[in-house]
C-alpha cells in the first residue's frame, strides 16, 4: 500500500521561501510511470493544482505559479520536494502531496495534508 | 488558466439520484477525456471517484457514474446515501499540458 506523507514548517514568514518534502513509502518514485504532484487548499476553499514531477526531473506546473515554484525529485530518500519563493498570505493553504497514476489527473494516493499558515 | 465551472451546491434525499456539472473550454474538458471526479469528507484528503471522464477505480461504488457532452462533464450519484454528503471537485488534464480543478461542489444530503 503506497503512502504519502508530507513534511516541513507550518509557519512561514512572508517574502520568504516554503518548502515542503512528501516520503512515499510502499513503493518506488524510480519505478517510472507516475507523476509526483503537489495541490493545495486554501481555508474553506476548493482544490489548486501546483504542479507535478516525473521520477526523470521533467516538471509541469501551474502556470500562475510557476515563476516561483521549484519542484525536485530525491529517488535515493524515495522523496519529491517542492519550493515556493516569496510567499504571501495568499499562499496561507493546505498542501497535498499525491501521485497522479498517468499525468491526466488521476490522483489515487494522497497524503494527509500539511497546514502551512504565511504570517510574520 | 480559469478553474472549472460548478453549482456550489447541490441537495437531493436519502435514495435519490442527483447529478453535478463541471464546466470546462475547448482548452481542456471539450478536447480531451480526461476528466476526474474527487470527494472530499471535511478535514480529509480527496479521493478519486471517476477518471477518464467515466470510468470507476475499483472500490468506487457503481452508484457514482460519470458523462460528458461537448464542455460539460457530469457526475451521477444514484441512491443517495448520508455518506456521501461531501465535496465534490472536477479536474482536467488542458490543452497547455497542465492540469486545472473545478471551484467545488457541496453535496448536502436531507
Amino acid at each position: 500500500q503506497v503512502q504519502l506523507q508530507e513534511s516541513g514548517p507550518g509557519l512561514v514568514k512572508p517574502s520568504q521561501t516554503l518548502s515542503l518534502t512528501c516520503t512515499v513509502s510502499g513503493g518506488s518514485i524510480s519505478s517510472g510511470g507516475y507523476y509526483w504532484s503537489w495541490i493545495r487548499q486554501h481555508p474553506g476553499k476548493g482544490l489548486e493544482w501546483i504542479g507535478y514531477i516525473y521520477y526523470s526531473g521533467t516538471t509541469y506546473s501551474n502556470p500562475s505559479l510557476k515563476s516561483r515554484i521549484t519542484m525536485s525529485v530525491d529517488t535515493s530518500k524515495n522523496q519529491f520536494s517542492l519550493k515556493l519563493t516569496s510567499v504571501t498570505a495568499a499562499d496561507t493553504a493546505v498542501y497535498y502531496c499525491a501521485r497522479d497514476r498517468t499525468g491526466y489527473s488521476e490522483f489515487d494516493y494522497w497524503g494527509q495534508g500539511t497546514l502551512v499558515t504565511v504570517s510574520s | 488558466q480559469s478553474a472549472l465551472t460548478q453549482p456550489a451546491s447541490v441537495s437531493g434525499s436519502p435514495g435519490q439520484s442527483i447529478t453535478i456539472s463541471c464546466t470546462g473550454t475547448s482548452s481542456d474538458v471539450g478536447v480531451y477525456n480526461y476528466v476526474s471526479w474527487y470527494q472530499q469528507h471535511p478535514g480529509k484528503a480527496p479521493k478519486l471517484m471517476i477518471y477518464d471522464v467515466s470510468n470507476r477505480p475499483s472500490g468506487v461504488s457503481d452508484r457514482f457514474s460519470g458523462s460528458k457532452s461537448g464542455s460539460t462533464a457530469s457526475l451521477a450519484i444514484s441512491g443517495l446515501q448520508a455518506e456521501d454528503e461531501a465535496d465534490y471537485y472536477c479536474s482536467s488534464y488542458t490543452s497547455s499540458s497542465t492540469l486545472v480543478f473545478g471551484g467545488g461542489t457541496k453535496l448536502t444530503v436531507l
